[in-house]
């Protein structure tokens, strides 16, 4: 069973460029998260969603992110006309039905020059 | 505000030595307290509690949960070079929410 996967691993965005960071949770989960760590912080909650539906978006920035869980496909982040301070790792979680366990995925590296 | 603190921040110690590493948390909806092990990638699960007093065990490592003092605690003995890594502290939140709080973390060198 292979575990979250995200890519990239790595992602360097231009300010004013847009970065997609991908995501594709565990087989059988059906709960995505997303998070973001700065440098010396914790990880800090941004989106929870399930299949084409947003549950609790209460950790994301109001204005350039959003994010989204198709039907088909994995789960996107999507952060338009970065700014320097966006510069982070971005890590995806997956949890099935009724457990609090999440388990994260490698993380994807933003750099913004 | 939601909080979850970890102490200490770094920890330096020998191959051999035991650590206790803790985890105090302020929140306004607990469900369960997890605890995960981050080396240079992503997180991965060590714990989940949910009652207090009952000890979860795997290994050399250890963890329980003080629901009444609002703490828990993660031990690891006779520590390997191995167990050096950021461990984390998570407390999942009920309510509709289902996020996890996070620690800073605490930074555990283990030298031979």
């Amino acid at each position: 069973n292979a575990g979250v996967m995200q890519n990239p691993r790595h992602l360097v965005r231009r300010r004013g460029q847009e970065a997609r960071l991908r995501c594709s949770p565990m087989k059988g989960h059906s709960h995505v998260y997303w998070y973001r760590q700065l440098p010396e912080e914790g990880l800090k909650f941004m989106v929870y969603l399930q299949k084409e539906n947003i549950i609790d978006e209460s950790g994301m920035p109001k204005e350039r992110f959003s994010a989204e869980f198709p039907k088909e496909g994995p789960s996107i982040l999507r952060i338009q006309q970065v700014v320097r301070g966006d510069s982070a790792a971005y890590f995806c979680a997956s949890s099935p039905i009724g457990t609090d366990t999440q388990y994260f995925g490698p993380g994807t590296r933003l750099t913004v020059l | 505000e939601d909080k979850v603190v970890q102490s200490p921040l770094s920890l330096v110690v020998h191959e051999g030595d035991t650590v206790t590493l803790n985890c105090s948390y302020e929140v306004t909806n607990f469900r369960s307290l997890l605890w995960y092990k981050q080396e240079k990638k992503a997180p991965t699960f060590l714990f989940m509690l949910t009652s207090s007093g009952i000890e979860k065990k795997s290994g050399r490592l250890s963890s329980i949960l003080d629901k009444k003092e609002l703490f828990s605690i993660l031990n690891i003995t006779a520590t390997q070079t191995g167990d050096s890594a950021v461990y984390l502290c998570a407390v999942a939140l009920g309510g509709g929410s289902e996020k996890l709080v996070f620690g800073k973390g605490t930074k555990l060198t283990v030298n031979p």
